[in-house]
């Protein structure tokens, strides 16, 4: 069975520290694809990241960054210099790769809160 | 703006009452999905559309929920004779082949 866990159910930090939202995730597959999205009061859910499971190369992009271990079957998100911007709910998820991705297995979510 | 869009964004309904949900993918998509999201907790999958064929149905769809998709194009959600648990935000995506999945901004149902 596939499941993702979000330990964190609610983060609170100031302005301009980090803060790193854990995922962990379980699937018998050894292909699948894992995501993050981050999910503002509006409601719609924004794409930040998709992994193939094949590919264990952190990535960096601007002030996130994601660490990918398959060892421990986690796919952490950090966020450097946080910003009152980041405040929002952030799920991580997770897709068997004969979904093709869209079948997607989603966390419970961290909310995060970013205070100036 | 991903590109998916749902009508309606809010739905107040009494019980018992039925209700639609319109969802318009990314024109190029061949497949479109539907999610439920209560508070508090990750979307969860509801069914999906490769064209117009609806190709698998989770156990959370009961025989109140119908979903169509004429056509290959836009998709609708029905909810019959709603009840109190019924009320989450429901959200459509969509992808092609391979690709990204996006999602739309959600239609929020409340059931008074």
């Amino acid at each position: 069975a596939q499941k993702v866990t979000q330990a964190q159910t609610e983060i609170s930090v100031v302005e301009k520290e980090d803060v790193t939202l854990d995922c962990v995730y379980e699937t018998r597959d050894t292909t699948y694809y894992l995501f993050w999205y981050k999910q503002p009061p509006s409601g719609e859910l924004v794409f930040l990241i998709r992994r193939n499971s094949f590919d264990e190369q952190n990535e960096i992009s601007g002030r996130y960054s994601w660490n990918f271990q398959k060892s421990t079957s986690s796919f952490n998100f950090t966020i450097t210099a946080s910003q009152v911007v980041d405040s929002a709910v952030y799920f991580c998820a997770l897709s068997e790769a004969h979904n093709q991705g869209g079948k997607l297995i989603f966390g419970q979510g961290t909310e995060l809160s970013v205070k100036p | 703006d991903t590109g998916v869009s749902q009508d309606p964004r809010h739905k107040i309904t009494k019980r018992g009452q039925n209700v639609t949900f319109r969802c318009d993918p990314i024109s190029e998509h061949n497949r479109l999905y539907w999610y439920r999201q209560t508070l508090g907790q990750g979307p969860e999958f509801l069914t999906y559309f490769q064209n117009e064929a609806q190709l698998e149905k989770s156990r959370l769809l009961s025989d109140r929920f119908s979903a169509e998709r004429p056509k290959g194009s836009f998709s609708t959600l029905e909810i019959q004779r709603t009840e109190q648990g019924d009320s989450a935000m429901y959200l459509c995506a969509s992808i092609a082949s391979g690709n990204t999945i996006y999602f739309g901004e959600g239609s929020w149902l409340t059931v008074v």
